[in-house]
């Protein structure tokens, strides 16, 4: 298995504009995080699905963040408008069973918002 | 005061030396665990655990549930070691992760 696979690997866009991160978690893993890591801030949780479905977005900063599952294989984080204090590493990870097998984490996408 | 909270947080070592790493918890946990983030940013999972000890290869990692305290140790450590260590809990409520701020290591030759 290739692993979580993230793109794009990075990410220069212009604030305003709307930013798309793309996921693919490992084939069989049912739960899937979206994490956000910043110099400030460290590592943070913004949401996770299990079994597809979104269980915890409370990470999610404001309404600007918008996470889907649509199907087991494909996540999007989609940010609209963007704003420069967007601009971090967004990792994604997977994991079958987060109590016995532990999680899987993508490379990362590092977005900037000039 | 942080839920997790790690130290020290820089740690420099010439290659050879034993190094320890240290976590300490406040909330009740299912699971901690320690990653691994190289520069470049890549983040590598190296150890779960609910209790007692693992080892792979060079790594040991422990934990005390009763103290809330882990520990990781590399033994004979060498300049790839150089990296940023993190530690996180998994919440007995819960699903989210809540990590560490990170022990940055470097290992000089």
């Amino acid at each position: 298995d290739a692993g979580v696979i993230q793109s794009p690997r990075h990410e220069v866009t212009e604030m305003g504009q709307e930013v798309t991160l793309r996921c693919k978690p490992i084939s069989g893993h049912n739960s899937l995080f979206w994490y956000r890591q910043t110099m400030m801030r460290g590592l943070e949780l913004l949401i996770y699905f299990n079994n597809n479905v979104p269980i915890d977005d409370s990470g999610m900063p404001e309404d600007r963040f918008s996470a889907k599952m649509p199907n087991a294989s494909f996540s999007t984080l989609k940010i609209q408008p963007s704003e420069p204090r967007d601009s971090a590493v967004y990792f994604c990870a997977s994991s079958l069973d987060m109590d016995t097998y532990g999680y899987t984490f993508g490379s990362g996408t590092r977005l900037t918002v000039v | 005061k942080n839920e997790v909270e790690q130290s020290p947080q820089n740690l420099t070592a010439q290659e050879g030396e034993f190094i320890t790493i240290n976590c300490s918890y406040s909330v009740g946990i299912s699971a901690l665990h320690w990653l691994q983030q190289h520069p470049g940013g890549g983040i590598v999972s190296l150890f779960m655990l609910s209790s007692g000890k693992k080892k792979h290869g060079r790594l040991i990692a422990t934990i005390n549930i009763q103290e809330k305290h882990s520990s990781l140790h590399i033994t004979a450590s060498h300049p790839r070691d150089s990296a940023v260590y993190i530690c996180a809990v998994k919440e007995t409520s819960g699903s989210r992760l809540t990590f560490g701020e990170g022990t940055q290591l470097t290992v000089n030759p």
